[in-house]
């Protein structure tokens, strides 16, 4: 079945920015969500359909894609942004989802 | 207010059949889709099947297809996941969501999640 690869963990500095990436063969033709989840609580969608925010979510937080990578971008980490995050797509007919198996970002 | 309530902790035996549920309130259950997302301790989301309560159309993950049974009741705004012999590994968090195919395409709302553990 299909898959979709994310790098397990990311560090970066409070402050710096963080690029997590999800690649997957079907993504140039299926849009990409990002879920953010922290321990003990259910994930929030903080990109869908490759770059858009939902409302509430804050500007630091921004997609962009490549081919058959996509990436979540987060600007300016904020110590309250440590949390595992989760890229979704689609297989290539649109069957079914998948999530990614998620990378844990941590802020050192 | 959208939100999902999900149904309380269970704990089951091998063997037993299980069905959670997930009621929905603020919207209108029938135009939405429903997703259920398993979490084992320790480990990623995984993305189950989806359910259009508008039409009970349901679509599985090829690797929950024939494991569990997803299905809603429209009158009462109630989503729901089913298993008829329960085993060990089908133990963690079960979390539903609301799936805006029409809009977002994410997963915009969500339950605070079903635990269940299964053990002898």
């Amino acid at each position: 079945s299909y898959e979709l690869t994310q790098p397990p963990s990311v560090s970066v500095s409070p402050g710096q920015t963080a690029r997590i990436t999800c690649s997957g063969d079907a993504l140039p033709k299926q849009y990409v969500y990002w879920y953010q989840q922290k321990p003990g609580q259910a994930p929030v969608l903080v990109i869908y359909k490759d770059s858009e925010r939902p409302s509430g979510i804050p500007e630091r937080f921004s997609g962009s894609t490549s081919g058959t990578t996509v990436t979540l971008t987060i600007s300016g980490v904020q110590a309250e942004d440590e949390a595992d995050y989760y890229c979704q797509s689609a297989d290539s007919s649109a069957t079914y989802r998948v999530f990614g198996g998620g990378t844990k970002l941590t802020a050192l | 207010e959208v939100q999902l309530v999900q149904s309380g902790a269970e704990v089951k035996k091998p063997g037993e059949s299980l069905k959670i549920s997930c009621k929905a309130s603020g919207y209108s259950f029938t135009n939405y889709w429903i997703g259920w997302v398993r979490q084992m301790p320790g480990k990623g989301l995984e993305w189950m099947g989806i359910i259009y309560p508008g039409d009970s159309d349901v679509r599985y993950s090829p690797s929950f297809q024939g494991q569990v049974t997803i299905s809603a009741d429209k009158s009462i705004s109630t989503a729901y996941l089913q298993w008829s012999s329960l085993r060990a590994p089908d133990s963690g968090m079960y979390y539903c969501a609301r799936q805006d195919l029409g809009g977002s395409g994410g997963m915009d709302v969500w339950g605070k999640g079903t635990a269940v553990t299964v053990s002898s």
